[in-house]
């Protein structure tokens, strides 16, 4: 199995700061990797898929990079509503993995 | 609207088997995979496997072979999930979730809790 590393763990941020979050996968596999935002209560919303392709629908200041092990999901400009839990997830190869999660919170 | 939506919570005890279904809307339900994931109680997500509505077949993560068997309706769009012999630690939101063909989930299910009581 892939294992999925993430970190930090948590970062607190401000309105408009530039947070990266950073997913390290235990073996490489190219581009197969997704970024979700959780909010408590709520299922996962997609976000970026193949590393670095925006989801329909999603602001273009969350951007992703990355190849083979190591990947980041940047949100250029933090806004109210992105204060959630990400993760990332890879789909190389089953079972598929994802990582522990990056909680955002508020500075 | 593309939208796929879940049975309701249960609570079932230790040692029983709990199935949860997930209906599919406003897309051609044979066109894409339907993926289970759970979420414990603050915790992180988990994948249990996958079904392929056309024809039915299955992979399932290997901690849940033999517990877990998913299925499907195509009559009425709607894929299942049935998790057995439950322990304290199955209790979870179990997800559905609709795969694109690069393996992302781009829609899901609102959860369904799922309670074990001993």
């Amino acid at each position: 199995d892939i294992h999925m590393t993430q970190s930090p763990s948590s970062v607190s941020a401000s309105v408009r700061d530039r947070v990266t979050i950073t997913c390290r996968a235990s073996q490489g596999m190219s581009s197969w990797l997704a970024w979700y935002q959780q909010k408590p209560g709520k299922a996962p919303n997609l976000l970026i898929y193949k590393a670095s392709s925006l989801q329909s629908g999603v602001p273009s200041r969350f951007s992703g990079s990355g190849s083979g092990t190591n990947f980041t999901l940047t949100i250029s400009s933090l806004q109210p509503e992105d204060f959630a839990t990400y993760f990332c997830q890879q789909t190389n190869s089953f079972p598929f993995t994802f990582g522990p999660g990056t909680r955002v919170d508020i500075k | 609207q593309v939208q796929l939506v879940q049975s309701g919570a249960e609570v079932k005890k230790s040692g029983a088997s709990v199935k949860v279904s997930c209906k599919a809307s406003g897309y051609i339900f044979t066109g894409h995979y339907i993926h289970w994931v759970r979420q414990a109680p603050g915790q992180g997500l988990e994948w249990l496997g996958w079904i392929n509505p056309n024809n039915g077949g299955t992979y399932y993560a290997p901690m849940f072979l033999g517990r877990v068997t998913m299925t499907r309706d195509s009559s009425i769009s709607t894929a299942f999930m049935e998790l057995s012999n439950l322990r304290s630690d199955d209790a979870a939101v179990y997800y559905c979730a609709r795969s694109m063909k690069n393996g992302a989930f781009d829609m899901w299910g609102q959860g369904t809790m799922v309670t074990v009581s001993s």
